[in-house]
């Protein structure tokens, strides 16, 4: 039982590149979520998807795109990194109804934006 | 603003003891409160989830009570081991959106 994988774990790339980040999850979850984490900051949330075809923007989804064209994988785009994108991404998935069921976090992705 | 605020920022104990870390939480309207414990480099892992009408609720070694009226939370560790060093965050769901409002977590460490 893989979970939910993320891929690459860690990344370096330039200013201006684009970058996708690979998340896939084995347990035909409807919800997906992609966080990511700085110090100083909690968690926060760039984008969310209840279903495939289904995506909306969470508090910071500025510079990303995600699509869902499959229930399992949740890609985010970064079309143009920035410095600030330096971050370590985490995807998530929950069942129906995230309101009260946990979410399951994949391991994360290192980002470097040189 | 709905925030989670978390206390303290860090925190070092000798294996063996107990520790108590805190959460205040300013969400309105609440639902329901998390503990995530977060190994380095890894993902959080849920530890508890608490409706506002739950005020305690176990996971082995791990006690979270939860106060509605006061909006605080707090989550006990017994008989800390070396694997509990970790990040332990505090999570609310609720606001006028519905959204999971993170704390920025209590990183712990447990010394031999």
């Amino acid at each position: 039982d893989a979970g939910i994988t993320q891929s690459p774990r860690y990344k370096i790339t330039e200013t201006g590149r684009q970058v996708t980040l690979m998340c896939h999850q084995t347990w035909s979850h409807s919800y997906m979520f992609w966080y990511r984490q700085d110090l100083g900051h909690g968690l926060r949330l760039i984008y969310y998807s209840a279903a495939a075809d289904i995506t909306d923007k969470g508090e910071v989804p500025d510079g990303y795109v995600v699509s869902r064209s499959k229930t399992e994988n949740f890609p985010l785009t970064l079309e143009s990194a920035t410095r600030s994108q330096t971050s370590v991404y985490f995807c998530a998935s929950s069942k129906q109804d995230f309101s009260y069921n946990e979410q399951f976090f994949g391991p994360g992705t290192r980002l470097t934006v040189l | 603003k709905n925030q989670v605020e978390q206390s303290p920022q860090s925190l070092i104990i000798l294996e063996g003891k107990n520790c108590t870390l805190q959460c205040n939480y300013t969400v309105s309207p609440f639902s329901n409160l998390r503990w995530y414990k977060q190994d380095t480099g890894r993902g959080p892992v849920s530890l508890t989830i608490m409706t506002f009408s739950e005020n305690t609720k176990s996971n082995g070694r791990y006690t979270a009570t939860l106060d509605a009226d006061t909006k605080q939370s707090s989550l006990h560790i017994t008989a800390s081991q070396l694997s509990d060093s970790a990040s332990y965050i505090c999570v609310a769901y609720g606001g006028a959106t519905n959204k999971l409002i993170f704390g920025t977590g209590t990183l712990l460490a447990v010394q031999p």
